[in-house]
């Protein structure tokens, strides 16, 4: 069955760099989704993207983050200048519109440590 | 706010018992869905629900959705102590998804 698959499964970064997480949707999906969940609290949506463009964003989603798919395979989440708050849980997700319906596919997550 | 709130928010249980969780919501929504997760680990896809439906069964689950109450409930029966997990539902709203903070499900051997 396909699957939303995410690289790495842990990150541990210094306060301040720049992390790339990674992501790859199902293959015919062309929803594309990043959400967040901080250790012990809810799933935050962060941003749609869809078209090579991004579709809504949250107010979490401020400018230091930014998505892109650089090919037709990679959807990516970049963190310009991380901060300690940035450690969480990155969840990827895909879907495609079957009448009008989203039914949307979520990765294993990459566990974001910044210290 | 358009989000899912679960209730209650952690449930204790014996093994082989039913567990009963609930989702509010506050706006017409699409579908909605539950998920599971296990401490620190990732989001798994239980069931998903559409607005046009009342009743789903999976397994040992079973969903309701009433939507003129805009509430859900997730049954588990017969527990087992590999149900231990966090529950979420998760409300369509168009393209986006809203997770509720999900009910902690702890079942005791």
């Amino acid at each position: 069955e396909p699957e939303v698959t995410q690289t790495p499964s842990h990150q541990v970064t210094q306060m301040g760099q720049e992390v790339i997480l990674r992501c790859v949707p199902i293959s015919n999906h062309l929803y594309f989704y990043w959400y967040r969940q901080i250790l012990g609290q809810k799933v935050e949506f962060l941003v749609s993207f869809y078209n090579n463009e991004i579709s809504e964003k949250s107010e979490i989603f401020d400018d230091q983050f930014s998505v892109e798919r650089p090919d037709g395979s990679n959807f990516t989440l970049k963190i310009r200048s991380t901060k300690l708050e940035d450690s969480a849980m990155y969840f990827c997700a895909s879907s495609k519109e079957t009448s009008g319906i989203y039914e949307q596919y979520f990765g294993p997550g990459t566990r974001l440590t910044v210290t | 706010s358009q989000q899912g709130e679960e209730d209650p928010q952690a449930l204790s249980i014996q093994e082989g018992e039913n567990a009963t969780m609930n989702c509010s919501y506050k706006t017409s929504i699409n579908n909605l869905q539950w998920y599971r997760q296990n401490s620190g680990r990732g989001l798994v896809h239980l069931i998903l629900i559409r607005s046009n439906e009342r009743e789903k069964h999976s397994g040992r689950l079973r969903v309701t959705l009433d939507t003129s109450k805009k509430s859900s409930s997730l049954l588990i029966t017969a527990s087992r102590a590999a149900d231990t997990a966090s529950y979420f539902c998760a409300t369509e709203y168009g393209q986006n998804f809203v997770f509720g903070p999900g009910t902690r499900l702890s079942v005791l051997p």
